[in-house]
C-alpha cells in the first residue's frame, strides 16, 4: 500500500530536549516537505527536500532541522524544542520532476505537545 | 507574502444542502489550485484540483468553480452528506515548484 509513514502519532516532552520525528514513504517519490498545521493557520512548510542531500526551508524554519540522506525518508529534528513549537506535524510526499503539481500524500500526523 | 485566503472557518449544513466554500489569492503566478480534504486524526487527502485554463471542474457531488479575473475559486459540495463532514483546506501553487501554499481551513458539519 503506497502510503507516508510517521513516528510518533503523539508526543510529549520537555523544553530542551531534543527529538526527531521520522518520516517514510514507498512510493519512490523524490518531493518531501515537512507541515505544521496550527488553529487558524491552516498548514505551513517547515522545510522540503527537491531530492536526496537537497534540501531547503519553508516558511516557518526557525528552530527545526532536517536531512535527506536517503530517498524514503525525511526526518525533522528539533534540537531545542520550545512550547511554541506545539502544533500538528505532517509529512508530505509527491513524485516531483516530471510530474509537475500533482498531488501530494500526507502522513496521519505526529501530535507534539512542548512543556 | 504569498497567501491563499479561505473563509469560511467553519460551516454547517443540513443533509441535503449545498456547502460553500471560498478562496482567494494573490499570486497570479499560481496555476494549480488543489481541494484537500481532513478527517480528524488522519492526514488531508486530494479531493479535486483545477487549473486555470477551466472555469470549472466537476468530480461527482464535488465542483470547483474558478474566477481567474477576480482571483477567486470555491469548492461546491452538493447533496451533502454526514460523511463529508471534515476540514477542508484550498491551496495553490505555481510552476515548477512543488511547494503548496494552503488557506486556513473549512470545518464542515453536516447535520443528519
Amino acid at each position: 500500500e503506497a502510503q507516508v509513514t510517521q513516528n510518533p502519532r503523539y508526543l510529549i516532552t520537555v523544553t530542551g530536549k531534543k527529538l526527531t520525528v521520522t518520516c517514510s514513504q514507498n512510493m519512490n517519490h523524490e518531493y518531501m516537505s515537512w507541515y505544521r498545521q496550527d488553529p487558524g493557520l491552516g498548514l505551513r512548510q517547515i522545510y522540503y527536500s527537491m531530492n536526496v542531500e537537497v534540501t531547503d526551508k519553508g516558511d516557518v524554519p526557525e528552530g527545526y532541522k532536517v536531512s535527506r540522506k536517503e530517498k524514503r525518508n525525511f526526518p525533522l529534528i528539533l534540537e531545542s524544542p520550545s512550547p511554541n513549537q506545539t502544533s500538528l506535524y505532517f509529512c508530505a510526499s509527491s513524485p516531483g520532476q516530471g510530474a509537475m503539481n500533482t498531488e501530494a500524500f500526507f502522513g496521519q500526523g505526529t501530535r507534539l505537545t512542548v512543556v | 507574502q504569498q497567501q491563499v485566503k479561505q473563509s469560511p472557518q467553519s460551516l454547517i449544513v443540513q443533509k441535503g444542502g449545498i456547502s460553500i466554500i471560498n478562496c482567494a489569492y494573490e499570486n497570479t503566478a499560481f496555476d494549480y489550485f488543489p481541494w484537500y480534504q481532513q478527517f480528524p486524526g488522519k492526514g488531508p487527502a486530494l479531493l479535486i484540483a483545477i487549473r486555470p485554463d477551466v472555469s470549472e471542474k466537476k468530480e461527482g457531488r464535488f465542483t470547483i468553480s474558478f474566477n481567474k479575473s477576480a482571483k477567486q475559486f470555491s469548492l461546491h459540495i452538493m447533496d451533502s452528506q454526514p460523511g463529508d463532514s471534515a476540514t477542508y483546506f484550498c491551496a495553490a501553487s505555481r510552476g515548477s515548484s512543488y511547494k503548496l501554499i494552503f488557506g486556513s481551513g473549512t470545518r464542515l458539519l453536516v447535520r443528519p
